[in-house]
């Protein structure tokens, strides 16, 4: 079965520091593997995906994530980290449910804290 | 993207009574799906709920406790019955707008607390 592993449910970091939130996932097949942000109060919004093709995907806000196989691997990175990404950042990886439909498994989560 | 509503946006209940979540969308979409995010934890799905069948529940979640509806291609509702304090969680409810394109769209939640 499918599944994901964040390491480090808090991470801080300064303003203006890079950002490194840790996803390694497992899978039997090739992985569909997401970032997901949660701002407090908020639902859960799409950062980046990566599906096939380029392992090196970029999403919104500056964020990227390098799909590394041999590591089992899809770290979220920021060159440099500002206020409002302040936030719950979930990985999750795309699996099937007993009855053939699709659904995502999460991480537990990290918390990322700025540091002004 | 999608506009994605619930309502409510928070309750306070009572140990056994049921809520009913609404979840709303501003397109017409194939796969709905309901979340639960316990306190501090991550998201972990209850059940899909696609039109014109009966909702498919994950392991650990019945349709005595969970019951869905999906009497259309917009809305959705998930019932929470007789409700104790384990209940209370972020409900939330998300929906694939494009199959194939591997993204799902999540509403803002619904914030339950169970005295």
């Amino acid at each position: 079965a499918q599944s994901v592993t964040q390491l480090g449910s808090h991470v801080s970091v300064s303003e203006g520091a890079l950002v490194l939130l840790r996803c390694n996932y497992s899978s039997s097949v090739p992985p569909y593997l997401f970032w997901y942000v949660q701002y407090p109060n908020q639902g859960l919004q799409l950062l980046l995906k990566y599906t096939t093709g380029a392992t090196l995907v970029k999403g919104i806000n500056g964020f990227e994530a390098e799909f590394k196989k041999s590591e089992t691997s899809f770290h979220l990175t920021k060159p440099s980290a500002h206020m409002s990404d302040a936030a719950e950042y979930f990985c999750a990886v795309r699996t099937s449910t007993n009855f053939g439909n699709e659904k995502l498994t999460f991480g537990t989560g990290t918390r990322l804290t700025i540091i002004p | 993207s999608a506009v994605i509503s619930q309502k409510p946006s928070r309750d306070i209940c009572q140990r056994g009574t049921s809520l009913t979540i609404q979840c709303q969308v501003d397109s017409q979409v194939t796969m709905m799906f309901w979340y639960r995010q316990q306190p501090g934890q991550s998201l972990t799905l209850i059940a899909t709920a696609n039109q014109g069948s009966e909702a498919t529940y994950e392991s650990g979640f019945v349709i005595d406790k969970f019951p869905i509806s999906r009497p259309n291609l917009t809305f959705s509702t998930l019932t929470v019955s007789n409700m104790s304090p384990e209940d209370s969680s972020i409900y939330l409810c998300s929906v694939e707008l494009y199959r194939g394109r591997n993204e799902q769209f999540f509403g803002p939640g619904t914030r339950l607390t169970v005295l």
